[in-house]
Parts: structure tokens; C-alpha cells; sequence
């Protein structure tokens, strides 16, 4: 198993805030990293595939980076509706996710 | 356009079997990649459980290998997920999803069916 390791758990932000999730992978993943959005009581939504290319209809404020086996993502300006759960997911070999970054409201 | 629904009991006993469907349409399961089963305990980390390829071939989480199998229905497009002597443990959202792309994203997900094991 590829294990990765998502980093802070949570993060308090306000609108307009930059926030930065962190998600590294215990093995080289190349570039098969995804992010995941989640919003309570929903299914998540893909947001990121590949390190950085944005699902359809993602808006640009989102962006997906690499440096080895450490993915970053980062909301450069936080929207209200930006408040949910990220995951990372790994496909390099099967399938794994992070453990998850909740973005709540400062 | 691809969309998802899970269907199954909510409620499962202790030691019983616990079985799934995912209807799928606009797409058909002997398509794309591969179609997946994603579980999320109340508030808690997503858990991949296992795929199938577009040819009928299976991966599954190796800690659940031994008790769960994932198979289809070609001629009702739908595929299923089907786990074995259940505990309390395995209470959770179940979600289907397709997996596809170069990267292997889960692309388009199921709205999730709520599965309690309890007596």
C-alpha cells in the first residue's frame, strides 16, 4: 500500500484568505495525484487530476503543485463556497487517500 | 452524461452479508476504466474497497480481500459490491464512482447510501 500523509487536519481561513493543503505520498507516485473537494452530506467531487489540471468547471483560484513526492494544493483567494473537506487520492498503484483537510471558517 | 445510484438495504446484521448495487447510465460498465467502491465511516477518512476493470477483472484493498467481491450485470449496467461476515466496523457511506483518465481520478461518484451493521 502507498500511504499518504495530508497535512494540517484542518485549517481556519476567511474569505479571501490563501490557504495551502499539503499531501505527501510514502513512495514515488509520478503524477498520478488527484484532489478531492467534499462538502457535508454530499459525495466528493473531483477537483484536481494528474497534480494540476483542473476537472471542467473547477474555477482557477485552485491550483494543484508538485515537488517529488510532496502535492500541494492551494486556494489563492477562499470563496464561501470553498469551505468543505480536501482529499488527496494517489493512483499510482491502486488507490489511496489522505486523510483529509477541513477548511472551516475563522 | 455518466450518473450513478447506489441501491441496497440499510441495515445489515452482525455476521451477515452485506450486498450493493450501482446503477449506472450514460455510460456503460464495460467502458472506460475501471468503476469503483469508496467507504467513509461518519466523518471520517475516505477507504477505497476495490475496482473492476472494463473486462471484468478485480483489485480489491488487500485488509478486505477476503471478504469482499466486486462483480456486474452487463445487461442492467450496473455493478455491485458484496462484504462478507460484517461488524460494527464496516457501518458507513458506501459510494460507486467511475475511475477514469490517463491519471485514474474517480471522476463521477454515486450521492452515497448509508449502510448501519447492527442487531
Amino acid at each position: 500500500d502507498i500511504q499518504m500523509t495530508q497535512s494540517p487536519s484542518s485549517v481556519s481561513a476567511s474569505v479571501g484568505d490563501r490557504v495551502t493543503i499539503t499531501c505527501r505520498a510514502g513512495h514515488n507516485i509520478r503524477t498520478y495525484l488527484n484532489w478531492y473537494q467534499q462538502k457535508p452530506g454530499k459525495a466528493p467531487q473531483l477537483l484536481i487530476f494528474g497534480v494540476s489540471t483542473l476537472q471542467s468547471g473547477v474555477p482557477s483560484r485552485f491550483r494543484g503543485t508538485r515537488s517529488g513526492t510532496e502535492f500541494t494544493l492551494t486556494i489563492s483567494s477562499l470563496q464561501p463556497e470553498d469551505f468543505a473537506t480536501y482529499y488527496c487520492q494517489q493512483s499510482y498503484s491502486t488507490w489511496t487517500f489522505g486523510q483529509g483537510t477541513k477548511v472551516e471558517m475563522k | 452524461q455518466v450518473q450513478l445510484q447506489e441501491s441496497g438495504p440499510g441495515l445489515v446484521k452482525p455476521s451477515e452479508t452485506l450486498s450493493l448495487t450501482c446503477g449506472v447510465s450514460g455510460f456503460p460498465v464495460t467502458s472506460g476504466h475501471y468503476w469503483a467502491w469508496v467507504r467513509q465511516p461518519q466523518e471520517k477518512d475516505l477507504q477505497w474497497l476495490g475496482s473492476m476493470y472494463h473486462d471484468g477483472t478485480t483489485t480489491y484493498e488487500p485488509s478486505l480481500k477476503s471478504r469482499v467481491t466486486i462483480s456486474r450485470d452487463t445487461s442492467n449496467n450496473h455493478f455491485s459490491l458484496t462484504m462478507r461476515s460484517v461488524t460494527a466496523a464496516d457501518t458507513a457511506l458506501y459510494y460507486c464512482a467511475r475511475v477514469f483518465g490517463e491519471f485514474l481520478s474517480f471522476d463521477s461518484w454515486g450521492p452515497g447510501i448509508l449502510v448501519t451493521v447492527s442487531s
